[in-house]
């Protein structure tokens, strides 16, 4: 069974500031990791994805992730919020053997003028 | 470069009602999943198909029944409609052989149940 838990359901950060969005999973088998970003009334965009390569993942709008196993983390980061960066953010973790997503419960972030 | 695409956008319907949902997957994928998405949840999996064959299933009602065809788009049809139904329902699609499982989301069908 795999199970996706993010710290925090809103997370406000200033214009320009660090964003952090945190991801934890459980897994009993090896995972596939996944940010994904929902903007209001729209469909979900892959940010970008941990499939056992690389540990440190860069995706798309200058976010990356890094995996960490001892952990079991998948933190999304971003050194400069924008406000265009508001949105819903979801993580996800699937399996090297080929299963449905189990989606965490989403992280809203604002970003402040 | 093509993406998913799902009909329609918008559906309104009334308790006990039937509606369809239709997604037709990236070109060249042959795995199809179903998501439903209540208003401040995250997507829920319903059910898969790989090659024309349910390959797995979640927490669909029985009141849904879903299958892929000979061209890989899929239909969700959902009977019976109730209240709780509505939802932003998702499809997405994924190359299997790709062997990443990576899911691209179609925007999907808000369902509005009356």
């Amino acid at each position: 069974a795999q199970s996706v838990t993010q710290l925090g359901s809103h997370v406000s950060v200033s214009e320009g500031a660090l964003v952090l969005l945190r991801c934890n999973y459980s897994s009993s088998v090896p995972p596939y990791l996944f940010w994904y970003v929902q903007y209001p009334n729209q469909g979900l965009q892959l940010l970008l994805k941990y499939t056992s390569a690389a540990t440190l993942v860069k995706g798309i709008n200058g976010f990356e992730a890094e995996f960490k196993k001892s952990e079991t983390s998948f933190h999304l980061t971003k050194p400069s919020a924008h406000m265009s960066d508001a949105a819903e953010y979801f993580c996800a973790v699937s399996s090297v053997y080929g299963q449905n997503f189990v989606f965490g419960p989403g992280t809203r972030l604002s970003v402040l003028p | 470069a093509a993406g998913v695409i799902q009909s329609p956008r918008h559906l309104i319907k009334e308790k006990r009602e039937t509606a369809t949902l239709k997604c037709y997957p990236i070109p060249r994928h042959d795995t199809v999943y179903w998501y439903q998405q209540g208003p401040g949840q995250d997507p829920q999996f319903l059910i898969s198909f790989y090659e024309k064959m349910q390959s797995d299933k979640g927490s669909i009602p029985d009141r849904f029944s879903a299958q892929q065809f000979s061209d890989y788009h899929s239909e969700l049809n959902m009977s019976s409609l109730e209240l709780g139904d509505s939802a932003l329902y998702f499809c997405a699609s994924s190359q299997d052989r790709e062997g990443t499982d990576t899911q691209y989301f179609g925007p999907g069908t808000r369902l509005t149940v009356l």
